[in-house]
């Protein structure tokens, strides 16, 4: 079955990085684009960024864009987010989801989230 | 301020119907297909609608998408307790070049 497992969130100050992992399983990696997205407590979903599945192409929300980048190892099966200059409003529960659409983004598979606390 | 609008809030009596709105623009949901989410407390998102009106394997038909112009409705007929939640409409951004979503709709289900 499809496993989505991210780790890597933790307490960090602001300005300091921090590198999101999101380990997956049960599929074949290398055949589907990836993507993050992220929740702050009490508020909606926000799109962080995606990544096709060949890895060609790499698309930020302009509120992250210069600051996190997303890669993925198809050795390892997985999809990293380096999140660099972290603000407070990075604060966010992250979550991974592989994009299943073509036409052109949906996702049916997510993982459990990890916390992002930015705090001094 | 999320690029795509929701209503706040909806509610309606189990067994009743209920519409939630989605509305965008040319370059988002007039260009791409809609995906439809639900979200219970402490969840992950959970996927009930993508490519405007497609429901995946095990979505009740009670569950319904729809897409005119530059705006989308989800449907839920034959409400129950347990379809207490928020909702989340998304789609692409063709001139971003990045997704979008709405800001969240909280059903409750007097």
């Amino acid at each position: 079955q499809v496993q989505l497992v991210e780790s890597g969130g933790g307490v960090v100050q602001p300005g300091r990085s921090l590198r999101l992992s999101c380990a997956a399983s049960g599929f074949t990696f290398s055949n589907y684009g990836m993507h993050w997205v992220r929740q702050a407590p009490g508020k909606g979903l926000e799109w962080v960024s995606a990544i096709q599945s060949d890895g060609s192409k790499k698309y930020y929300a302009d509120s992250v864009k210069g600051r996190f980048s997303i890669s993925r190892d198809y050795s390892k099966n997985t999809l990293y987010l380096e999140m660099n200059s972290l603000r407070a409003e990075d604060t966010a529960v992250y979550y991974c989801a592989r994009d299943d659409c073509t036409s052109p983004s949906c996702f049916p598979y997510w993982g459990q989230g990890t916390l992002v606390t930015v705090s001094s | 301020q999320s690029v795509l609008t929701q209503p706040p809030s909806v509610s309606a009596a189990p067994g009743q119907k209920v519409t939630i709105s989605c509305s965008g623009s040319s370059s988002d949901i007039g260009s791409n297909s809609v995906s439809w989410y639900q979200q219970l407390p402490g969840t992950a998102p959970k996927l009930l609608i993508y490519e405007d009106d497609k429901r995946p394997s095990g979505i009740p038909g009670r569950f319904s998408g729809s897409k005119s112009g530059t705006s989308a409705t989800l449907g839920i007929t034959g409400l129950q307790t347990g379809d207490e939640a928020d909702y989340y409409c998304g789609t692409w951004d063709s001139s971003l070049s990045g997704g979008v979503f709405g800001g969240g709709t909280k059903l409750t289900v007097l």
